[in-house]
């Protein structure tokens, strides 16, 4: 595609329930990473995937993340158990390569859990 | 770990006025350095980026410099229109995608018409 595609825009969950949020980076685009931006502050990483494999998962806060991308396009970040402090814009970006630098970034996806 | 600042959080400037915005990093080995816009409720938009080996980056009325050895960039926007109101964030990669990109908390810009 022309960007890097985020859906849903906006989700809203309740306490205890289960969370996919989808990215489609930009056609060709090797490496993909996640982040999360709470209101007022700076994104902060969460995970990158060179490929299909995730090369760096350290952003991720606990082990009810976890992120996919099985065919090296698509990736799903999943989120267990959601709480309150979940509550986020969770950002997608792609780069053509690691080595190259420039990420491009979606539109985001807002979490609200109640 | 690194840390970006940047400074000032927030301005307020009459249209057609000169601004400079300012990003300093505490960890001089960075791959490059990459300024965005980001407007309310939106995405990041990539406005210039900076390769280590290069002191500055130009774009329309926008121009960036970095200076690794001192940990600066700065993000120089000419003449100011009030559309370029917007949150403007800095952030600067280790290289190899691992860590990610580490960003500064952003300036809010509103440019008065």
């Amino acid at each position: 595609g022309a960007g890097v595609s985020q859906t849903p825009s906006n989700k809203v969950t309740e306490k205890g329930k289960y969370v996919e949020l989808r990215c489609d980076p930009i056609s060709g685009h090797t490496a993909l990473y996640w982040y999360r931006q709470s209101l007022g502050q700076g994104p902060e990483f969460l995970i990158y995937f060179q490929g299909t494999g995730a090369a760096d998962d350290s952003g991720l806060p606990n082990d009810r993340f976890f992120a996919v991308r099985p065919e090296g396009s698509v990736s799903t970040l999943k989120i267990q158990r959601t709480e309150r402090g979940d509550s986020a814009m969770y950002l997608c970006a792609s780069s053509l390569s690691s080595s190259t630098g420039e990420l491009f970034f979606g539109e985001g996806s807002r979490l609200t859990v109640l | 770990k690194q840390e970006v600042t940047q400074i000032p959080a927030a301005l307020s400037v009459p249209e057609g006025e000169n601004l400079v915005l300012n990003c300093s990093f505490t960890d001089s080995a960075i791959y490059n350095l990459q300024w965005f816009r980001q407007d309310p409720g939106k995405g990041l938009t990539s406005l210039l980026l900076i390769q280590s080996s290069q002191r500055e980056q130009t774009s329309g009325r926008l121009n960036a410099s970095l200076d690794k050895s001192s940990g600066r960039s700065t993000l120089y926007i000419a003449a100011s229109q009030p559309g370029d109101s917007a949150t403007y964030l800095c952030a600067v990669d280790p290289g190899g995608g691992a860590d990610g990109l580490t960003f500064g908390k952003g300036t809010h810009l509103i440019i008065q018409p």
